[in-house]
């Protein structure tokens, strides 16, 4: 099992539509979750830590499952400028420094 | 400049090459790190460097040589690359390497090894 799993994708949704994805973890004692946002040819950009109680940021809001050992992220009123790879990143304790797993990414594409 | 900025953008090089990238970040972190990021592949954490000491070394090939002279500056040298190592090579600042600390990154090194 990978430590860090999405599903790739695509999702192909009209303007508008609301969307989610969820990410899975297997390491128990991660700590830290994040999702990022890829556009083509372009560096990761942070988009919004996940906090255990759970965190909203406009259109965007974050979930954090430790029970089940998921994180989702869900995105309403869907922008063509959401058009994206979005990264889910576990961070888990390590030896020297925090273990970082990022996930393959889940592509959306909004269509008008 | 602001942020993480990264040198060359693009590199082509053949395989009896040497040749380095540089990265440089403008943020006041003490934490650097190199990564790669392949087709259809997550990204792959290969160094970090915490106050310019390596702390991780990801069973990166000895044919990638990382170097951090102060805490503003990381290169990776590169020698005798095979042509599986052609990806986009990213580099990354945070404020630590605590987990809690968010990555900035830079715009990235595509390197392609003929």
């Amino acid at each position: 099992r990978k430590e860090v799993e999405q599903d790739p994708g695509p999702f192909n949704v009209p303007e508008g539509a609301t969307v989610a994805f969820n990410c899975t973890y297997s390491n128990s004692a991660s700590q830290s979750f994040f999702w990022y946002r890829q556009d083509c040819r372009k560096e990761p950009k942070l988009l919004m830590s996940v906090y255990s109680s759970g965190n909203e940021d406009g259109r965007f809001t974050a979930q954090l499952n430790r029970a089940s050992q998921y994180i989702s992220l869900l995105i309403r009123d869907s922008k063509l400028s959401d058009s994206a790879t979005y990264l889910c990143v576990v961070k888990s304790p390590g030896s020297s420094a925090s273990k970082i797993i990022f996930g393959s990414g889940t592509r959306l594409s909004i269509r008008p | 400049e602001t942020g993480v900025t990264q040198t060359p953008r693009h590199l082509v090089m053949g395989m009896t090459n040497k040749k380095s990238l540089k990265c440089e970040q403008h943020l006041g972190h003490n934490a650097m790190y190199w990564y790669k990021q392949s087709a259809k592949k997550p990204l792959e954490l290969m160094f970090v460097y915490s106050l310019e000491e390596r702390v991780e070394n990801n069973s990166v090939p000895s044919r990638f040589s990382p170097e951090c002279p102060n805490s503003s500056h990381l290169f990776l040298h590169l020698h005798t690359l095979q042509p599986e190592d052609s990806a986009l090579y990213l580099c990354a600042s945070s404020q630590s390497t605590l987990a809690g600390d968010e990555q900035f990154f830079g715009p990235g090194t595509r390197l392609t090894v003929l």
